[in-house]
Protein backbone atom coordinates (compact mmCIF):
# COMPACT_ATOMS: atom_id res chain seq x y z
CA UNK A 1 0.00 0.00 0.00
CA UNK A 2 2.10 3.27 -1.17
CA UNK A 3 -1.41 5.38 -0.50
CA UNK A 4 -2.17 8.53 1.00
CA UNK A 5 -5.73 8.83 1.53
CA UNK A 6 -7.16 12.07 2.15
CA UNK A 7 -10.70 13.26 3.32
CA UNK A 8 -12.64 14.90 2.66
CA UNK A 9 -11.94 15.88 -1.30
CA UNK A 10 -13.51 19.08 -1.17
CA UNK A 11 -15.13 21.07 2.12
CA UNK A 12 -16.74 24.47 2.04
CA UNK A 13 -17.36 26.26 4.61
CA UNK A 14 -18.20 29.22 6.05
CA UNK A 15 -15.89 31.27 8.35
CA UNK A 16 -17.15 30.96 12.23
CA UNK A 17 -17.89 26.88 10.91
CA UNK A 18 -14.86 24.06 12.88
CA UNK A 19 -13.93 21.60 10.74
CA UNK A 20 -11.37 18.66 10.02
CA UNK A 21 -9.39 17.51 7.21
CA UNK A 22 -7.96 13.68 7.69
CA UNK A 23 -5.18 12.67 6.08
CA UNK A 24 -4.29 8.47 6.32
CA UNK A 25 -0.88 6.28 5.28
CA UNK A 26 -0.22 2.79 5.96
CA UNK A 27 3.36 2.59 4.90
CA UNK A 28 4.88 2.98 8.43
CA UNK A 29 6.30 6.34 7.51
CA UNK A 30 7.15 8.71 10.49
CA UNK A 31 7.13 11.98 9.02
CA UNK A 32 4.34 13.36 8.10
CA UNK A 33 3.57 16.48 6.32
CA UNK A 34 0.68 19.15 5.69
CA UNK A 35 1.32 21.56 2.79
CA UNK A 36 -0.63 24.56 1.65
CA UNK A 37 -1.15 24.88 -2.40
CA UNK A 38 -2.77 27.62 -4.17
CA UNK A 39 -3.63 27.95 -7.31
CA UNK A 40 -0.76 27.82 -10.36
CA UNK A 41 1.74 28.43 -6.85
CA UNK A 42 3.79 25.68 -5.77
CA UNK A 43 3.09 23.24 -2.37
CA UNK A 44 3.62 25.41 0.41
CA UNK A 45 5.17 23.92 3.90
CA UNK A 46 2.58 24.33 7.01
CA UNK A 47 3.76 21.87 9.23
CA UNK A 48 5.95 18.45 9.94
CA UNK A 49 5.38 15.85 12.13
CA UNK A 50 8.39 13.60 12.94
CA UNK A 51 7.12 10.40 15.25
CA UNK A 52 4.23 11.38 16.17
CA UNK A 53 5.48 14.94 17.48
CA UNK A 54 5.47 18.85 15.95
CA UNK A 55 8.54 19.41 14.49
CA UNK A 56 8.15 22.02 12.17
CA UNK A 57 5.25 24.83 12.17
CA UNK A 58 5.89 27.63 9.54
CA UNK A 59 4.74 30.28 11.26
CA UNK A 60 0.97 29.04 10.54
CA UNK A 61 -2.16 31.39 12.13
CA UNK A 62 -3.66 29.52 15.04
CA UNK A 63 -6.89 29.09 13.02
CA UNK A 64 -4.85 25.84 11.59
CA UNK A 65 -4.25 23.26 14.59
CA UNK A 66 -2.61 20.17 13.41
CA UNK A 67 -2.89 16.44 15.26
CA UNK A 68 -1.02 13.42 14.83
CA UNK A 69 -3.20 11.16 17.31
CA UNK A 70 -0.82 8.19 16.11
CA UNK A 71 1.79 6.70 13.14
CA UNK A 72 -1.18 6.69 10.45
CA UNK A 73 -3.10 9.52 11.07
CA UNK A 74 -2.50 13.61 10.68
CA UNK A 75 -5.60 15.98 11.28
CA UNK A 76 -6.03 19.37 10.61
CA UNK A 77 -8.28 21.12 12.69
CA UNK A 78 -10.04 24.74 11.09
CA UNK A 79 -11.55 26.85 12.81
CA UNK A 80 -12.78 30.68 12.20
CA UNK A 81 -11.14 30.59 8.80
CA UNK A 82 -11.14 33.38 5.80
CA UNK A 83 -11.85 33.84 2.45
CA UNK A 84 -7.77 33.61 1.84
CA UNK A 85 -7.42 30.25 3.38
CA UNK A 86 -9.29 28.90 0.53
CA UNK A 87 -6.61 26.19 -1.45
CA UNK A 88 -5.31 22.78 -1.92
CA UNK A 89 -4.71 21.51 1.39
CA UNK A 90 -1.95 18.37 0.77
CA UNK A 91 -1.14 15.73 3.16
CA UNK A 92 1.80 13.92 2.29
CA UNK A 93 4.60 10.79 4.09
CA UNK A 94 8.19 9.86 4.24
CA UNK A 95 10.26 7.92 6.00
CA UNK A 96 11.82 9.74 8.73
CA UNK A 97 15.70 9.09 8.46
CA UNK A 98 15.93 8.38 4.82
CA UNK A 99 15.99 11.30 2.23
CA UNK A 100 13.08 9.96 -0.49
CA UNK A 101 10.21 11.58 -2.06
CA UNK A 102 7.24 12.31 -0.35
CA UNK A 103 4.13 10.51 -0.85
CA UNK A 104 0.91 12.82 -1.37
CA UNK A 105 -2.48 12.41 -1.12
CA UNK A 106 -4.80 13.51 -3.46
CA UNK A 107 -5.59 16.96 -1.47
CA UNK A 108 -8.86 18.53 0.45
CA UNK A 109 -9.99 21.34 -1.89
CA UNK A 110 -11.16 24.06 0.56
CA UNK A 111 -13.23 26.80 -0.02
CA UNK A 112 -14.38 29.57 2.78
CA UNK A 113 -17.08 31.35 2.32
CA UNK B 1 7.99 27.34 -26.90
CA UNK B 2 8.62 28.86 -23.52
CA UNK B 3 7.04 32.04 -22.20
CA UNK B 4 6.25 33.49 -18.19
CA UNK B 5 3.04 34.58 -17.23
CA UNK B 6 2.28 35.83 -14.02
CA UNK B 7 2.70 33.02 -12.11
CA UNK B 8 3.62 29.82 -13.92
CA UNK B 9 5.77 29.54 -17.09
CA UNK B 10 4.60 27.58 -19.57
CA UNK B 11 6.22 25.13 -21.94
CA UNK B 12 4.00 24.37 -25.34
CA UNK B 13 5.47 21.23 -27.47
CA UNK B 14 4.37 19.30 -30.45
CA UNK B 15 3.36 15.78 -29.37
CA UNK B 16 6.66 13.76 -30.37
CA UNK B 17 8.71 15.98 -29.38
CA UNK B 18 11.21 16.19 -26.50
CA UNK B 19 10.97 18.61 -23.59
CA UNK B 20 12.87 19.92 -21.43
CA UNK B 21 11.60 21.27 -18.24
CA UNK B 22 14.55 23.58 -16.29
CA UNK B 23 14.68 24.46 -12.33
CA UNK B 24 16.97 26.69 -10.62
CA UNK B 25 17.56 25.80 -6.69
CA UNK B 26 19.42 27.70 -4.05
CA UNK B 27 19.69 25.60 -0.91
CA UNK B 28 23.72 24.36 -1.70
CA UNK B 29 22.76 21.95 1.06
CA UNK B 30 20.64 20.36 -1.03
CA UNK B 31 20.95 16.45 -0.95
CA UNK B 32 18.23 15.04 -2.64
CA UNK B 33 16.08 16.36 -5.85
CA UNK B 34 12.78 15.34 -6.75
CA UNK B 35 10.63 16.05 -10.10
CA UNK B 36 6.83 15.90 -9.30
CA UNK B 37 4.22 15.38 -11.82
CA UNK B 38 0.35 17.35 -11.08
CA UNK B 39 -2.69 17.24 -12.80
CA UNK B 40 -5.26 19.34 -12.45
CA UNK B 41 -7.11 18.57 -9.21
CA UNK B 42 -4.70 15.67 -7.97
CA UNK B 43 -1.25 16.06 -5.74
CA UNK B 44 1.96 15.58 -7.07
CA UNK B 45 2.94 12.66 -8.32
CA UNK B 46 6.37 11.79 -8.38
CA UNK B 47 8.74 11.07 -11.57
CA UNK B 48 12.28 10.49 -10.78
CA UNK B 49 14.47 11.81 -8.25
CA UNK B 50 18.70 12.08 -8.08
CA UNK B 51 21.05 12.05 -5.21
CA UNK B 52 23.78 14.92 -4.93
CA UNK B 53 26.15 12.44 -5.85
CA UNK B 54 24.99 11.77 -9.31
CA UNK B 55 24.97 14.45 -12.11
CA UNK B 56 22.19 11.87 -14.36
CA UNK B 57 19.70 9.98 -14.20
CA UNK B 58 17.00 7.73 -16.64
CA UNK B 59 13.96 6.60 -16.02
CA UNK B 60 11.38 5.64 -18.76
CA UNK B 61 11.30 8.15 -21.30
CA UNK B 62 12.48 10.29 -18.58
CA UNK B 63 15.74 11.83 -17.74
CA UNK B 64 17.24 14.54 -14.60
CA UNK B 65 20.06 16.39 -14.89
CA UNK B 66 21.59 17.88 -11.68
CA UNK B 67 24.33 20.55 -12.75
CA UNK B 68 25.75 21.20 -8.63
CA UNK B 69 28.22 24.34 -10.08
CA UNK B 70 25.13 26.24 -11.20
CA UNK B 71 22.38 24.81 -8.66
CA UNK B 72 20.36 23.79 -11.86
CA UNK B 73 18.43 21.00 -12.18
CA UNK B 74 16.45 19.51 -15.55
CA UNK B 75 13.56 16.97 -16.75
CA UNK B 76 13.78 15.68 -20.26
CA UNK B 77 10.54 13.82 -21.41
CA UNK B 78 11.10 12.00 -24.87
CA UNK B 79 8.63 11.55 -27.35
CA UNK B 80 5.89 13.83 -25.02
CA UNK B 81 2.76 12.48 -25.22
CA UNK B 82 -0.95 14.38 -24.72
CA UNK B 83 -1.05 12.53 -21.11
CA UNK B 84 2.47 14.04 -20.08
CA UNK B 85 -0.10 17.73 -20.28
CA UNK B 86 0.41 18.60 -16.58
CA UNK B 87 2.30 21.00 -14.10
CA UNK B 88 5.33 20.38 -13.39
CA UNK B 89 7.16 20.62 -10.17
CA UNK B 90 11.41 20.54 -9.19
CA UNK B 91 12.06 20.07 -5.14
CA UNK B 92 14.52 19.44 -2.66
CA UNK B 93 15.67 18.19 0.67
CA UNK B 94 18.97 18.33 2.87
CA UNK B 95 18.38 14.88 4.63
CA UNK B 96 15.56 13.11 5.99
CA UNK B 97 15.11 14.84 8.61
CA UNK B 98 14.33 18.17 6.38
CA UNK B 99 11.00 18.20 4.32
CA UNK B 100 10.54 19.07 0.56
CA UNK B 101 11.32 22.45 -0.82
CA UNK B 102 9.32 23.16 -4.03
CA UNK B 103 10.14 25.37 -6.85
CA UNK B 104 7.90 27.24 -8.67
CA UNK B 105 6.62 24.97 -11.40
CA UNK B 106 6.03 24.81 -14.92
CA UNK B 107 2.81 24.08 -16.64
CA UNK B 108 3.64 21.93 -20.01
CA UNK B 109 1.34 21.35 -22.64
CA UNK B 110 1.25 19.20 -25.36
CA UNK B 111 -0.23 19.64 -28.79
CA UNK B 112 -1.54 16.97 -30.73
Amino acid sequence: DTEVTQTPKHLVMGMTNKKSLKCEQHMGHRAMYWYKQKAKKPPELMFVYSYEKLSINESVPSRFSPECPNSSLLNLHLHALQPEDSALYLCASSPRDRATEAFFGQGTRLTVV
Amino acid sequence: GESVGLHLPTLSVQEGDNSIINCAYSNSASDYFIWYKQESGKGPQFIIDIRSNMDKRQGQRVTVLLNKTVKHLSLQIAATQPGDSAVYFCAERESGNTPLVFGKGTRLSVIA
